[in-house]
């Protein structure tokens, strides 16, 4: 396992549109996290996972968007409805667990373009 | 708004320099960290530092705390054309779990 790898890492869709992506994030962490990075910013908070469980939301997530991580390992990041507002680059960064320090460990990320 | 914001936005600086870029923020925090991003790709972690720490080391890297200012900075020393990306000051914040926020990165460019 060399890193968190995102699939896929391009998407091309039309308005209107869901699209999904996924994140398997390095095996033995049990944090997984989900962020947005439009051009010239710093990377937006979506949301965060404890193993299963999602324990952290952005109020900037709408109901449009839902992820999962069903067995605590990959996790996925589903966009219903598509919008020209959501092209961007989707970002996922898992870190271990607390004690075993706070660093976060990012894929190389999925551009989404919405047309 | 955001809860970092660096300073400057963006810096040009010849091989061989030091370059310094700055972090503030607004609210108490638990650690702070800095992060590099080359051009069209995944965020690097370079180093963090605890509320109670004041300065940090990792080989050419220096990085300053001041929670009294709520600033932090990022030293750069004897920079080379590969250290050419943006970088982003991360706060975990007291309260808040796992959201970590990202200021909007400083563009830093070495010319050799």
């Amino acid at each position: 396992d060399t890193g968190v790898s995102q699939d896929p890492r391009h998407k091309i869709t039309k308005r209107g549109q869901n699209v999904t992506f996924r994140c398997d994030p390095i095996s033995e962490h049990n944090r997984l996290y989900w962020y947005r990075q439009t051009l010239g910013q710093g990377p937006e908070f979506l949301t965060y996972f404890q193993n299963e469980a999602q324990l952290e939301k952005s109020r900037l997530l709408s109901d449009r968007f839902s992820a999962e991580r069903p067995k605590g390992s990959f996790s996925t990041l589903e966009i219903q409805r598509t919008e020209q507002g959501d092209s961007a680059m989707y970002l996922c960064a898992s870190s271990p667990k607390p004690s075993q320090g706070n660093e976060q460990f990012f894929g190389p990320g999925t551009r989404l373009t919405v047309l | 708004s955001q809860q970092g914001e660096e300073d400057p936005q963006a810096l040009s600086i010849q091989e061989g320099e030091n370059a310094t870029m700055n972090c503030s923020y607004k609210t108490s925090i638990n650690n702070l960290q800095w992060y590099r991003q080359n051009s069209g790709r995944g965020l690097v972690h370079l180093i963090l530092i605890r509320s109670n720490e004041r300065e940090k080391h990792s080989g050419r890297l220096r990085v300053t705390l001041d929670t009294s200012k709520k600033s932090s900075s990022l030293l750069i020393t004897a920079s080379r054309a590969a250290d050419t990306a943006s970088y982003f000051c991360a706060t975990a914040v007291h309260n808040y779990g796992q959201n970590f926020v990202f200021g909007p990165g400083t563009r830093l460019s070495v010319l050799p």
